[in-house]
């Protein structure tokens, strides 16, 4: 199984920061990444897909990047409905697999 | 507007059985893979298989083989997950997501189903 690595597991941030969070593939996925959000009691929800592309009403302050094993979700300017987990996914080979989540808190 | 409806939380003994279910709307059912995933406060997020309703074609990840079954009833619009024989180590919240065309992307979540799994 490919095994994704996140960095940091926690991150302390303000209101109006920048913030990345780095995902990393224990082989090549080209990018094959998505990345989700979830907050405490709820389903996680997509942000983003294909390493880079914004799914659908997601805020443009939200943006990926990276190919092969690295990839980042970059926030900026953090807003207070951005406090959560976030999650990255490969789907390149079966059978799909998740990082372990980042959790982004108030500083 | 898309939706996956999950049934309700469970509580179950070792060595019952169970099926939960996951109804979609608001799209061609029978057109989109739909997935489950396991999530547990050790473990995180588990990707457990896909089936795609169309044809109850399946993709099982090996670590889930032979524990649970995949099925979808496409008649109905639902999907489900089953269990022959529960162990404690199911305990966790069970969600279904339907998966992007052509992709492994979950664009739509259910909102999940907690199972315990206790004596």
């Amino acid at each position: 199984d490919i095994q994704m690595t996140q960095s940091p597991s926690t991150l302390s941030a303000s209101v109006g920061d920048r913030v990345t969070i780095t995902c990393r593939a224990s082989q090549s996925i080209s990018s094959w990444l998505a990345w989700y959000q979830q907050k405490p009691g709820k389903a996680p929800k997509g942000l983003i897909y294909a390493a880079s592309s914004l799914e659908a009403g997601v805020p443009s302050r939200f943006s990926g990047g990276g190919s092969g094993t690295e990839f980042t979700l970059t926030i900026t300017s953090l807003q207070p409905d951005d406090f959560a987990t976030y999650f990255c996914q490969q789907y390149h080979n079966y059978p799909w697999t998740f990082g372990q989540g980042t959790k982004v808190e108030i500083k | 507007e898309v939706q996956l409806v999950q049934s309700g939380t469970e509580v179950k003994k070792p060595g019952e059985s169970l099926k939960i279910s996951c109804k979609g709307s608001g799209y061609i059912f029978t057109n989109f893979w739909i997935g489950w995933v396991r999530q547990t406060p050790g473990k995180g997020l588990e990707w457990m298989g896909i089936i795609y309703p169309g044809d109850s074609d399946t993709r099982n990840n090996p670590s889930f083989q032979g524990q649970v079954t995949l099925s979808a009833d496409k008649s109905i619009n639902t999907a489900y997950l089953q269990w022959s024989s529960l162990e404690a180590s199911d305990s966790a919240i069970y969600y279904c997501a339907r998966e992007m065309t052509r992709s492994g992307f979950y664009d739509s979540w259910g909102q999940g189903t907690l199972v315990t799994v206790s004596s």
